[in-house]
């Protein structure tokens, strides 16, 4: 089983839409969760830290359920330019970064 | 002003070859990571070094060397290229070697091996 699984969709969207997608990982002793953006061709780059409790960041809601082992994103409102590729990255006490596939979000006017 | 760069952004060579890779940072960062993204989109960590030593060698072909000649420096050596080799390999940083910071990617390199 991989470290960390993602729906790799394509998730095809309106502008406009919200979008939600889901990441699991395997290793429950991992301790700290993130959303890292790709766009086509280019460097990972952070979105978000995601915490116990859940956070936001504009149109970005990142949650955790660590009893469940998933973190999740939603995207409000979507942009054109919210169109990119959504790695989700689990670290345990080892400073290894593990990353999803990546799910694909393309964003349609 | 770039904060992390490497260079040659691409790089198309023959198998059998020895080819590098160079990675600076500019961040005053402690840590430095190698990673392969190949044609699945997977991206696997090879090396870290903290402060020019070396922290994490997942299982890597010991074609690959890395040296970090300072703590602002990670250069990825690849002895006797092979088709499997083909990826885009990242460079990043961060402040220490820490689970919780952010990490700092280059552009890529793209390597091609034909």
């Amino acid at each position: 089983r991989k470290e960390v699984e993602q729906d790799p969709g394509p998730f095809n969207v309106p502008e406009g839409a919200t979008v939600a997608f889901n990441c699991t990982y395997s290793n429950s002793a991992s301790q700290s969760f993130f959303w890292y953006r790709q766009d086509c061709r280019k460097e990972p780059k952070l979105l978000m830290s995601v915490y116990s409790s859940g956070n936001e960041d504009g149109r970005f809601t990142a949650q955790l359920n660590r009893a469940s082992q998933y973190i999740s994103l939603l995207i409000r409102d979507s942009k054109l330019s919210d169109s990119a590729t959504y790695l989700c990255v689990v670290t345990s006490n080892d400073y290894k970064l593990s990353f999803g596939a990546g799910t694909t979000v393309t964003v349609r006017a | 002003d770039t904060a992390v760069s490497q260079t040659p952004k691409y790089l198309v060579t023959q198998m059998g070859n020895d080819k590098s890779i160079k990675c600076e940072q500019n961040l005053g960062h402690d840590t430095m990571y190698w990673y392969k993204q190949d044609s699945k989109k997977f991206l696997k960590i090879m090396f870290s070094y903290n402060n020019k030593e070396l922290i994490i060698n997942e299982t890597v072909p010991n074609r690959f060397s890395p040296k970090s000649p300072d703590k602002a420096h990670l250069n990825l050596h690849i002895n006797s290229l092979e088709l499997g080799d083909s990826a885009v390999y990242f460079c990043a940083s961060s402040p220490h070697p820490s689970s919780y910071n952010e990490q700092f990617f280059g552009p890529g390199t793209r390597l091609t091996v034909l």
